[in-house]
C-alpha cells in the first residue's frame, strides 16, 4: 500500500502570507496526485488534480508542483477563506489521502 | 448542476449491519464510477471503496474487505454500501463521490454531504 504523509499537521498564518504543504508518498506516484480542500462541517472540495492541474473555478492564488514522491501546495497569498484543512490524495495504485494540514490563523 | 445526496446513517450496535445510500443527479450516472469515502469524527480522510460503471470491476480498502459491499442501481441513479459486522472504528462521516472516469483511477471531482453512522452499544 502507498502510504502519504504530509508536512506539517498544522499550519499558522496570516492573511497575505505565502502558504507551502508538502506531501511525501512511500513509492514514486508519478503525477498522480490530487489536493482537496475542506471546511468543518463540509465535504471536501478538490483543488488540484494531476499534481499540478487547476479545477475549474478554484483561484489561481492555489497552485501544485512536484512528481515522484514529493510534491507541494502552495497558496500565493492566504485569504480568510483559506482558512481550513488540506489533503493530498494519490491514485497511483487504488487511493490514499494524506492525513490533513490545518491551517490555522496566526 | 451535479448533486450526490447521502442518507441511510444511524445508530447501529456492534456487530450489527446498515446500508447507506446516495442519490445522484445532474450527470450521467451510468458512465461513472463511484467512490465511499469516510471520515470518523475529528480524524482525517479514508477512502472506503470504488465501483466501476458497470459495476463489474469493485475495490476495497483493506479495514473493511469481505464486510462491506458497494453496489449501485444505474436504472435510479443510485448507490449503496452494505458494511456488516459493524465495528465501533467504522464509526464515521460516509461521503460518496464521483470519479471523473468509468473505470476508476483517477480523482474525485463532487462529493456529496455525507451521512452519519454511529456504531454503539
Amino acid at each position: 500500500d502507498i502510504q502519504m504523509t504530509q508536512i506539517p499537521s498544522t499550519l499558522s498564518a496570516s492573511v497575505g502570507d505565502r502558504v507551502t504543504i508538502t506531501c511525501r508518498a512511500s513509492q514514486s506516484i508519478s503525477g498522480w496526485l490530487a489536493w482537496y480542500q475542506q471546511k468543518p462541517g463540509k465535504a471536501p472540495n478538490l483543488l488540484i488534480y494531476e499534481a499540478s492541474s487547476l479545477e475549474n473555478g478554484v483561484p489561481s492564488r492555489f497552485s501544485g508542483s512536484g512528481s515522484g514522491t514529493e510534491f507541494t501546495l502552495t497558496i500565493s497569498s492566504l485569504q480568510p477563506d483559506d482558512f481550513a484543512t488540506y489533503y493530498c490524495q494519490q491514485y497511483n495504485s487504488l487511493w490514499t489521502f494524506g492525513q490533513g494540514t490545518k491551517v490555522e490563523i496566526k | 448542476q451535479v448533486q450526490l445526496v447521502e442518507s441511510g446513517g444511524g445508530v447501529v450496535q456492534p456487530g450489527g449491519s446498515l446500508r447507506v445510500s446516495c442519490v445522484a443527479s445532474g450527470f450521467t450516472f451510468s458512465s461513472y464510477g463511484m467512490q465511499w469515502v469516510r471520515q470518523a469524527p475529528g480524524k482525517g480522510l479514508e477512502w472506503v471503496a470504488f465501483i466501476a460503471y458497470d459495476s463489474i470491476k469493485q475495490y476495497y480498502a483493506d479495514s473493511v474487505k469481505g464486510r462491506f459491499t458497494a453496489s449501485r442501481d444505474n436504472s435510479k441513479n443510485t448507490l449503496f454500501l452494505q458494511m456488516n459486522s459493524l465495528r465501533t472504528d467504522d464509526a464515521a462521516v460516509y461521503y460518496c463521490a464521483k470519479d471523473i472516469r468509468r473505470d476508476g483511477n483517477r480523482y474525485f471531482d463532487y462529493w456529496g454531504q455525507g451521512t452519519l453512522v454511529t456504531v454503539a452499544s
